[in-house]
Parts: C-alpha cells; sequence; structure tokens
C-alpha cells in the first residue's frame, strides 16, 4: 500500500525549532518529489515547500511565507522527507501534511496525489 | 502569487442533486488546475488533475473543466459521502489553493 506518515509535531514555544519526519512505503520514494502542505485550525490550504528528486538535484523552493525559516531535506536510503522548522511563530500553527508530486520524476510541484495523515504542531508561550 | 477565488463558499444541496463549484485564477495558467476533497479530520484526496483527468479510483460522477483562468468542478449526482469540502489548487507556479467550498446537507 502506498503510504506516507507524518511524525514529530507537538507543542513548542514561538521562537523554538521542531523537526517534522515523513516516512514512505509502498513506492520508490527517490523517484519521486515531495511537498509540506499545512492547514491553520479551521483555515485553508496553504504550500509551503518541495524537495526535487535526485534526478533533479534534490533542489528545493519554499512558500515567501517560511523562506529562511524552514528547510526540507530527504534521506532517500531510507525514504523519509522531513521538515526542519527554525524560529517558529504563532502563525505556524498548523497541521502539517507531506505529499507525493502526481508525477515521477519532476522538477516543479504539480498536483498532489498522495497526503499523509498530518502531524499537528501548535507554536505558543 | 497567483490567487484561486472559489465559489460559493458554501452551499446546502440535496442527494442526487447536480452541483457546480467554480474556481478563478488571478492570471492563466492554462491547465495546471487540480482538485481536491477533503472531510472532516481527513486529509485532502485529489479528484481530478490537469483541469479534466480524473485521478484513478475516483468516481465518475466528478467531472472538471475549464483552461486559463476558469475552472469548474461539477458532481452530477450528490451522493451522501460528497458532502465535504472542496479545493482547487493550481500548479502553473508556486502551488496556491483556493479558500474552499463547503457542501452541506439540506
Amino acid at each position: 500500500e502506498v503510504q506516507l506518515v507524518e511524525s514529530g509535531g507537538g507543542l513548542v514555544q514561538p521562537g523554538r525549532s521542531l523537526r517534522l519526519s515523513c516516512t514512505a512505503s509502498g513506492f520508490t520514494f527517490g523517484d519521486y518529489a515531495m511537498s509540506w502542505v499545512r492547514q491553520a485550525p479551521g483555515k485553508g490550504l496553504e504550500w509551503v515547500g518541495f524537495i526535487r528528486s535526485k534526478a533533479y538535484g534534490g533542489t528545493t523552493e519554499y512558500a515567501a511565507s517560511v523562506k529562511g525559516r524552514f528547510t526540507i531535506s530527504r534521506d532517500d536510503s531510507k525514504s523519509i522527507a522531513y521538515l526542519q522548522m527554525n524560529s517558529l511563530k504563532t502563525e505556524d500553527t498548523a497541521v502539517y501534511y507531506c505529499t507525493r508530486d502526481i508525477v515521477v520524476v519532476t522538477a516543479i510541484p504539480g498536483a498532489f496525489d498522495i497526503w499523509g495523515q498530518g502531524t499537528m504542531v501548535t507554536v505558543s508561550s | 502569487a497567483i490567487r484561486m477565488t472559489q465559489s460559493p463558499s458554501s452551499f446546502s444541496a440535496s442527494t442526487g442533486d447536480r452541483v457546480t463549484i467554480t474556481c478563478r485564477a488571478s492570471q492563466g495558467i492554462s491547465s495546471y488546475l487540480a482538485w481536491y476533497q477533503q472531510k472532516p479530520g481527513k486529509a485532502p484526496k485529489l479528484l481530478i488533475y490537469a483541469a479534466s483527468t480524473l485521478q484513478s479510483g475516483v468516481p465518475s460522477r466528478f467531472s472538471g473543466s475549464g483552461s486559463g483562468t476558469d475552472f469548474t468542478l461539477t458532481i452530477s449526482c450528490l451522493q451522501s459521502e460528497d458532502f465535504a469540502t472542496y479545493y482547487c489548487q493550481q500548479y502553473y507556479s508556486y502551488p496556491t489553493f483556493g479558500g474552499g467550498t463547503k457542501v452541506e446537507i439540506k
């Protein structure tokens, strides 16, 4: 079964850091670009960032709201994508979803065909 | 960033109804548009991509159309399991989502 499972969420104080993990199974993880999408409580969806497959250099892109604070990385040997979140703000409070791009080996983020169950991050003092 | 505007933001309908949700992009996005369904407490589910291509396993009562700036999602015969919130998403540039349309039971 194709699956993504996020972990690492929790309560964190403003200004602190947190790292989320996304463990993939059921497909060749290294072939796919991966994105993180978040959803604040009661709000809509917001794309956070994207990491290309190694075929495209494993490079990353970020939304303006998190650029310089968040970093996405991947370990293809473990089929895990990470979201390192630094200098967290209260407005980063959201459910964070890991997603798979529908197109195998793509240079740009597209539609997302597989989603994890999400992990809640609460930034509060 | 490309802004996506959905309408209506919510509405009530009955099972068996034909319903249409619209999505407008602030600039042309060709056919780089996807539709998702989200139920409370669950992750979104991809319904349609490339504006009109039905994702595998999605019932044929769902259809999408449009290109450029104006798009529609149609559910031909609303079923009880279709009551949910629907989002459009463009991927012509960095992805952005519409604000969502909640379909409620009349």
